[in-house]
């Protein structure tokens, strides 16, 4: 059974403190790695895909990693604006497209 | 292009009563997807379709219908609702790879 596990849970970061978020992941063979952030009340957006281990996305302040057993999403000098919750999900080969879900970390970035 | 939208955006139901959550995509999106979201227990997958015509079981399906007579439209039903189907429903639509949601469905069972 594929899982993911995020940590921390909850993260408190003062603005310009940069961080990383840990995606740890077992899958039977991994078609890709997704990054999604979530705010209030709203669905998922999309970030980043990741498919192989060594590769390394980036936008604006973020920048999302992949090894073979877990990805990290990077957070460079945050601003409040990037407060919300990241959820990481991971896509086995054969699954018809189905993703699993971590259960987010929930990041707050203070002025 | 509005990629994903969802109706109702909110509904308050009774035990017992019955609705559909109707999810349109128009971005052409062969998957289409209904989670739930609860906290605490993340985004689980309830019924999924791989093209029009087509449904199968996710990880919580009971209590849940869906069907997709349309290739842009993917609804949920649920028959007798109960109070431990409260909770905030997403779409999501997908050609092969990442998933797009959409803004959720805030429903109340009292």
């Amino acid at each position: 059974e594929d899982q993911v596990t995020q940590s921390p849970e909850a993260l408190r970061l003062q603005e310009g403190e940069s961080s990383s978020l840990n995606c740890s992941y077992t899958v039977s063979g991994l078609r890709g790695l997704f990054w999604y952030r979530q705010d209030p009340g709203k669905g998922p957006e999309f970030l980043f895909t990741l498919y192989s281990a060594g590769e390394e996305k980036e936008k604006e302040r973020l920048k999302a990693t992949l090894t073979k057993k877990e990805s990290f999403l990077h957070i460079t000098a945050p601003k409040p604006e990037d407060s919300a919750t990241y959820l990481c999900a991971v896509q086995a080969i054969g699954a018809n497209s189905k993703l699993t879900f971590g259960k987010g970390i929930t990041l707050s970035v203070r002025p | 292009n509005a990629g994903v939208t969802q109706t109702p955006k909110f509904r308050v139901l009774k035990t017992g009563q019955s609705m559909t959550l109707l999810c349109a995509q128009d971005m052409n999106h062969e998957y289409m997807y209904w989670y739930r979201q609860d906290p605490g227990m993340g985004l689980r997958l309830i019924h999924y379709s791989v093209g029009e015509g087509t449904t199968a079981k996710g990880e919580v399906p009971d209590g849940y219908n869906v069907s997709r007579l349309k290739k842009q439209n993917f609804l949920l039903g649920l028959e007798s609702a109960a109070p431990s189907q409260t909770s905030v429903y997403f779409c999501a639509s997908s050609y092969s790879g990442e998933q797009y949601f959409g803004p959720g469905t805030r429903l109340t069972v009292t």
